[in-house]
């Protein structure tokens, strides 16, 4: 079936570094989202790609959907403590109902200081 | 702007028990999202509904789970018998438009659920 995966599933980062996690769909998507939970916390939308090779920019974070609208991708530069986090990408299963968001299995990111 | 609500943040009942969940999506909003959260299998879709109407209940594990949306401003999920493997983090979103996959999502704070 449809799924979409994130690699990779943890990310240990020293602060000050850059890192990038991917997201990836079996399938051609009509948009992507991203979103960031704080351990502890609820998932937070953080933006949507909807174009072919879309890129969007949140201050240090990056966000690019693919030219096939397949695949996504978040960089984030200068890392900080703020960062630490999972971050999901998330793509809409389509099915005779009506398509509904299916979520990554994330990237857990932990900020070494 | 009030987010969305949900309660109680924290329940903790013995196997067998009926459990039910609470939601108040942001006012406004025609969509609303049930989701649940484990360690093992991630954050799945439960049930969304679209005005009120149920849309697609596929990600329901069983007949135990039910949820209701008797108007724009309340929704429940109800387990009823709980078993231990449902303990999770249970989230309600909401968001806008028709189309359940189209359309950024607002969480709410999430039901820790332990089944003794």
């Amino acid at each position: 079936g449809q799924q979409v995966m994130q690699i990779p599933q943890y990310q240990h980062v020293q602060e000050g570094e850059d890192f990038t996690t991917y997201c990836n769909s079996s399938t051609t998507l009509s948009n992507i989202q991203w979103y960031k939970q704080r351990p502890g916390g609820h998932p937070v939308f953080l933006i949507q790609l909807v174009k072919s090779g879309e890129v969007k920019k949140q201050k240090r974070l990056t966000f690019q959907f693919g030219e096939a609208k397949k695949n996504s991708s978040l960089h984030i530069t200068a890392t900080q403590t703020t960062d630490v986090g999972t971050y999901f990408c998330a793509g809409p299963l389509i099915k005779a109902a009506g398509n509904k968001l299916t979520f990554g299995g994330g990237t857990r990111v932990l900020v070494k200081p | 702007d009030a987010g969305v609500i949900q309660s109680p943040r924290h329940e903790v009942t013995e196997m067998g028990q009926e459990v039910t969940l609470r939601c108040k999506p942001i006012s406004g909003h025609n969509s609303l999202f049930w989701y649940r959260q484990t360690m093992m299998r991630g954050l799945e879709l439960l049930i969304y509904f679209n005005n009120n109407v149920p849309i697609d209940d596929s990600g329901m594990p069983e007949d135990r789970f039910s949820a209701k949306m008797p108007n724009a401003s309340f929704s429940t999920l109800k387990i009823q018998p709980s078993e231990p493997r449902d303990s999770a983090v249970y989230f309600c979103a909401s968001g806008t438009g028709g189309s359940g996959g189209n359309q950024p999502q607002h969480f709410g704070d999430g039901t820790r659920l332990s089944i003794l």
